[in-house]
């Protein structure tokens, strides 16, 4: 069974970058069709896409964030990784990672991790 | 910027049927799909390319579209799909965009 695993700082002071880390466990991270991505939710709204990543280094950004953020993989580690910079209280926020299809021209996110809250706060 | 447009909102009694809609210009041209979200819990695919249900999805949940608008239908609902429902599609440059969410609760 495929399992996806958030990890990184709970709190992170305004102007730095927020940096987590998915572990992918139960399967490859190699896999054709197969993208890698980052979605968040502030506190008691809703869901926002972040990016995608594919293992050969094919990267998807939402535009509204594209100059803050970096979207890595490493496939020896079968992990792929978020860094956002520049953060503000506006990027207070659960963040989630999570297996995405690629079928028929659309992203869809099949397995999800936790979800790990990351609070900027000074 | 895209928005796929959802009701905040949608009330049933045990056993009625839940239909949720999502509306925006692209939906004839990309497919949407629906997630069910519980209360500190992550979200759940409940329908795929506007109609397709995962395996392990109970069968009282359905997905249509028609024209600009796609609806997630839940029949005879019960109590434990009192839940937060997403859509998410694409715009037409491939952006993923997600719904703003619809609250369900069973009365």
């Amino acid at each position: 069974q495929l399992q996806l695993q958030e990890s990184g700082p709970g709190l992170v002071k305004p102007s730095e970058t927020l940096s987590l880390t998915c572990t992918v466990s139960g399967g490859s991270i190699n896999r054709d069709r197969y993208y890698w991505g980052w979605i968040r939710q502030p506190p008691g709204k809703g869901l926002e896409w972040i990016g995608n990543i594919y293992y050969s280094g094919s990267i998807y950004y939402n535009p509204s964030h594209k100059s803050r953020v970096t979207i890595s993989v490493d496939t020896s580690r079968t992990q792929f990784s978020l860094k956002l910079s520049s953060v503000t209280a506006a990027d207070t926020a659960v963040y989630y990672c999570a297996r995405v299809t690629y079928d028929s021209g659309s992203f869809l996110f099949d397995y999800w991790g936790q979800g790990t809250l990351v609070t900027v706060s000074s | 910027s895209y928005e796929l447009t959802q009701p905040p909102s949608v009330s049933v009694s045990p056993g009625q049927t839940a239909r949720i809609t999502c509306s925006a210009d692209a939906l004839p041209k990309q497919f949407a799909y629906w997630y069910q979200q519980k209360p500190g819990q992550a979200p759940v695919m409940v329908i795929y390319k506007d109609s397709e249900r995962p395996s392990g999805i109970p069968e009282r949940f359905s997905g249509s579209s028609s024209g600009t608008t796609v609806t997630l239908t839940i029949s005879g609902v019960q109590a434990e799909d009192e839940a937060d429902y997403y859509c998410q599609s694409a715009d037409s440059s491939g952006t993923v965009v997600f719904g703003g969410g619809t609250k369900l609760t069973v009365l």
